[in-house]
C-alpha cells in the first residue's frame, strides 16, 4: 500500500507570497492532519480534516488554512508568507482519527521563505 | 498549553546496551501515546503506540505508560547504530485528533 505523499517536496518563496501544499493520504484513510516542524518549536499541530470538515485547529494565525476534498486529499495554504514560516510541513493520515487510531506521516514539504 | 516534555539529550549508549527514553505529559485527558523515530532530514516514523497502563513490547522495543504519574517511556534493547535518531514522544489530545509532540530526544548508539 502506498504511503502518504506530499507535493512539492521543496519550495522557495519570498516574503508576502502565498503557497499551497498538497497531501494525498494512504488509501482508505479519511483523516488528514497537518503539522509544522521547526528547530525551535518542534512539531506543532496545524489542523485536522475528516470528510471535508475541519475538526480541530492548532494555535496558528489565520494566514494558515486548509481544506480537504471528497477523495480525502488535502491542501494547506499559507498566505502573506513571513520568514518565520520557513519550516518542514508534514501531513499525516489515519483511518478516522481518534484515540485508537495511528497517524502516518508523509515525507514533508520543506518551505524556505526568503 | 498541553505540554509533552522530553530530555533533549543527546543520550549516548554503546551498541548492544539498553536505551531508555522518557517523556512526561501535562494533559490528564490524554489517553493515547505514541513514539516516533525521526532520522535527520526525514519524516517521523511510527515505532509504537500505547493506550493502557503498563508495558507493551514489540520486538526490541518496550513502551511503558503510567497515567498516574503522567509518564511514558521507551526502552530499546540491544541498541544498534542504526537506532541513532531523534525519538519523539506524542500524546493524543483529548479531542482525539491532534498529536502534541515533545521536542524529541537525540539518541546516539556508538559501535
Amino acid at each position: 500500500k502506498a504511503g502518504v505523499t506530499q507535493t512539492p517536496r521543496y519550495l522557495i518563496k519570498t516574503r508576502g507570497q502565498q503557497v499551497t501544499l498538497s497531501c494525498s493520504p494512504i488509501s482508505g484513510h479519511r483523516s488528514v492532519s497537518w503539522y509544522q516542524q521547526t528547530p525551535g518549536q518542534g512539531l506543532q499541530f496545524l489542523f485536522e480534516y475528516f470528510s471535508e470538515t475541519q475538526r480541530n485547529k492548532g494555535n496558528f494565525p489565520g494566514r494558515f488554512s486548509g481544506r480537504q476534498f471528497s477523495n480525502s486529499r488535502s491542501e494547506m495554504n499559507v498566505s502573506t508568507l513571513e520568514l518565520g514560516d520557513s519550516a518542514l510541513y508534514l501531513c499525516a493520515s489515519s483511518f478516522r482519527g481518534g484515540r485508537t487510531d495511528t497517524q502516518y506521516f508523509g515525507p514533508g514539504t520543506r518551505l524556505t521563505v526568503l | 498549553q498541553k505540554e509533552v516534555e522530553q530530555n533533549s539529550g543527546p543520550l549516548s549508549v554503546p551498541e548492544g546496551a539498553i536505551a531508555s527514553l522518557n517523556c512526561t505529559y501535562s494533559d490528564r485527558g490524554s489517553q493515547s501515546f505514541f513514539w516516533y523515530r525521526q532520522y535527520s532530514g526525514k519524516s517521523p516514523e511510527l515505532i509504537m503506540f500505547i493506550y493502557s497502563n503498563g508495558d507493551k513490547e514489540d520486538g526490541r522495543f518496550t513502551a511503558q505508560l503510567n497515567k498516574a504519574s503522567q509518564y511514558v517511556s521507551l526502552l530499546i534493547r540491544d541498541s544498534q547504530p542504526s537506532d541513532s535518531a531523534t525519538y519523539l514522544c506524542a500524546a493524543l489530545s483529548n479531542s482525539g485528533y491532534a498529536l502534541n509532540f515533545g521536542k524529541g530526544t537525540s539518541l546516539l548508539v556508538t559501535p
